[in-house]
């Protein structure tokens, strides 16, 4: 029984490139969270889904960042035109619908040149 | 503004000492959960509290949650080294909402 998934765990950028980042959640689990952390600090939120659908982004920058979470395959966060201030650890968590728990990738971790 | 405090920040103590952390908030939760984090990988659920005054145990951990659900505490007896790490409470207000994480407490059990 696999736990969330995610890839890369370790991700260099260049200014001005892409980072995508991908969370597959656990197996029956169908709402997807986002979080970001820097070093020494707790999780900050981002984006909240569901299967082909967002339902909370409000923790998420309005340039440069989007998410999806498609009927298949795993939920990716996109980083475009990436800058120093977005390194960080990007978590994914997973739920299974209707129980307030969430389980946690292990991040990837984005270092921005 | 921070939407949950924990407190104390930082906590380093001697391995067989007991402790208490504290997650703190104006707002009221439906359910409030405990994570630990350790350094590397990513928070693992200890608890989920949803009940006024609920108070679970986990081995040596005593969790508790505030009567008017916006403050819970973790109380470790005991402390041994395999109990450092960060510390991350978070509330949920309703169902369908996200999870609100604390700034979390960073403890070290030195041997």
């Amino acid at each position: 029984n696999a736990g969330v998934m995610q890839n890369p765990r370790h991700l260099v950028r260049r200014r001005g490139q892409e980072a995508r980042l991908r969370c597959s959640p656990m197996k029956g689990h169908s709402h997807v969270y986002w979080y970001r952390q820097l070093p020494e600090e707790g999780l900050k939120f981002m984006v909240y889904l569901q299967k082909e659908n967002i339902i909370d982004e409000s923790g998420m920058p309005k340039e440069r960042f989007s998410a999806e979470f498609p009927k298949e395959g795993p939920s990716i966060l996109r980083i475009q035109q990436v800058v120093r201030g977005d390194s960080a650890a990007y978590f994914c968590a997973s739920s299974p619908q209707g129980e307030r728990k969430l389980f946690f990738g292990e991040g990837s971790r984005l270092t921005v040149l | 503004t921070q939407l949950l405090e924990q407190s104390p920040q930082f906590l380093s103590i001697q391995e067989g000492e007991n402790l208490t952390v504290y997650c703190n908030s104006s707002s009221v939760f439906s359910s409030l959960q405990w994570y630990r984090q350790e350094p590397g990988e990513g928070p693992v659920l200890l608890v989920t509290v949803v009940t006024g005054g609920e108070v679970k145990k986990l081995k040596r951990l005593t969790f508790q949650f505030g009567d008017a659900r916006k403050d819970s505490s973790l109380h470790i007896t005991a402390a041994q080294p395999g109990d450092t790490g960060l510390y991350l409470c978070a509330g949920a207000r309703d169902y369908g909402q996200n999870f609100v994480f604390g700034p979390g407490t960073r403890l070290s059990v030195l041997p």
